[in-house]
């Protein structure tokens, strides 16, 4: 199994601004993800964080808004840019290792936009 | 495009009752279907996977069923304890070549003892 930590837990931050979230692996993994769940709503991926390469965004979602970084297969960055309240949601990293399903998340970071 | 329903939306048990989560999806042609509990304000724990050719997964007091021609999965806890009160998700995996998941929107559960 993976165990997968991000930071910060949560955040409040005001409009206009950006945040930017860790999401750190304690063993390699072949895929890294990041998705939001906005209020009351389930998950929706965002976008496939590629090794060494531009991420892999998922329709409705753009590298302006969300860049995303993954130097290496045990860490990840997301950015969410300009920040505005709809932007407010728990965004969760996961990530899946080589040979086995199972798709391990993060704790999550609560996000708060004024 | 995949579409994954859970009903109810919520859930309310006495303790000691067996509870029946349901989750369905459109599009039958998955690789495998996951089930997660979340606390509030948590993350996601993995609870059971199934692959696509399995029929059942089985942990402890939890059970999962597949029957992926009718799309559907149920998840079952037996014998259920206030600890068990949290949301919980099912994902369908579409291919063995990508790892994206499509959740439905839950089953916010609550025991009471």
């Amino acid at each position: 199994s993976a165990v997968i930590s991000q930071k910060p837990s949560r955040d409040i931050c005001q409009r206009g601004t950006s945040l930017t979230i860790q999401c750190q692996v304690d063993s390699q993994v072949t895929m890294m993800f990041w998705y939001r769940q906005q209020p009351g709503q389930s998950l929706t991926l965002i976008a496939t964080a590629n090794q060494g390469s531009e991420a892999t965004y998922e329709s409705g979602f753009v590298i302006d808004k969300f860049p995303i970084s993954r130097p290496n297969l045990t860490f990840s960055t997301l950015t969410v840019s300009n920040m505005s309240p709809e932007d407010s949601s728990i965004y969760l990293c996961s990530g899946a290792q080589g040979g086995t399903d199972t798709q391990y998340f993060g704790p999550g970071t609560r996000l708060t936009v004024l | 495009k995949q579409e994954v329903t859970q009903i109810p939306a919520a859930l309310s048990v006495p303790e000691g009752e067996n509870l029946v989560l349901n989750c369905s999806f459109t599009d039958s042609a998955i690789y495998n279907l996951q089930w997660f509990r979340q606390d509030p304000g948590k993350g996601l724990t993995s609870l059971l996977l199934i692959q696509s050719s399995q029929r059942e997964q089985t942990s402890g007091r939890l059970n999962a069923s597949l029957d992926k021609s009718s799309g559907r999965s149920t998840l079952y806890i037996a014998a259920s304890q206030p600890g068990d009160s949290a949301t919980y998700l099912c994902a369908v995996r579409r291919s063995a070549a990508g790892n994206k998941l499509t959740f439905g929107g839950g089953t916010r559960v609550l025991v009471k003892p």
